[in-house]
């Protein structure tokens, strides 16, 4: 499958943990997003990166939320010190600049976090 | 920021008739305008997208019009089948980045 990957799909962890998420992006994409869906809403846009450059981040991104891309590759989202309400989906997706159609996102299955 | 708003949230139509999502966007500078469809447990795929410098585009049973004046653009599915329940997602930007999403219009086809 050539297609977004994300690891792991599903993590539960107790508030106040660290988690880490990893994101395999289509390989010739050089654009990653991150989002965070929560149940009954649409993705809300977390941060991008244009390849190794994370180019903005959303003011939802507070300071316990790092996102590296650390060779344009793969991606990973950290969340420190977790909260009840970080629970979500998080997805990552990709994009090419010269894609057809561009600008394309391209998702993967999603990484669902539960914290309790 | 751009914010997208989309209508209905639930949506229920008999197999072969149609079905029309609405949306409105916030800020005149959004220039795509993309329809994602997210089945259950699955990641969300594009189905459709439209640029500023059309004001409509079809794709088989599915169509999707815009109108930049008044800052709204549709989703309309033709001749409605069971395999097109699911979450439907409107989304808008500018350059092709950063989309905003709708918060979804769940659609249910009655056989």
């Amino acid at each position: 499958d050539t297609g977004v990957s994300q690891d792991p799909r599903h993590k539960i962890t107790k508030r106040g943990q660290n988690v880490t998420f990893r994101c395999d992006p289509i390989s010739e994409h050089n654009r990653l997003y991150w989002y965070r869906q929560t149940l009954g809403q649409g993705p809300e846009f977390l941060t991008y990166f244009q390849n190794e450059a994370q180019l903005e981040k959303s003011r939802l991104l507070s300071d316990r939320f790092s996102a590296e891309r650390p060779k344009g590759s793969f991606s990973t989202l950290e969340i420190q010190r977790t909260e009840q309400g970080d629970s979500a989906m998080y997805l990552c997706a990709s994009s090419s600049t010269s894609g057809r159609p561009p600008g394309e996102l391209f998702f993967g299955e999603g990484s669902r976090l539960t914290v309790l | 920021g751009e914010n997208v708003e989309q209508h209905p949230s639930t949506l229920s139509v008999q197999e072969g008739d149609s079905a029309v999502i609405k949306c409105t966007y916030s800020d005149s500078a959004s220039n795509y305008f993309p329809w994602y469809k997210q089945e259950l447990g699955k990641r969300p795929q594009l189905i459709i997208d439209i640029r500023s410098n059309v004001g409509e585009k079809k794709d088989q049973r599915i169509a999707v019009t815009l109108n930049k004046t008044a800052k709204h653009f549709s989703l309309h599915i033709t001749e409605t089948q069971p395999e097109d329940s699911a979450v439907y997602f409107c989304a808008a930007s500018i350059m092709d980045y950063k989309l905003s999403f709708g918060a979804g219009t769940t659609v249910t086809v009655r056989a």
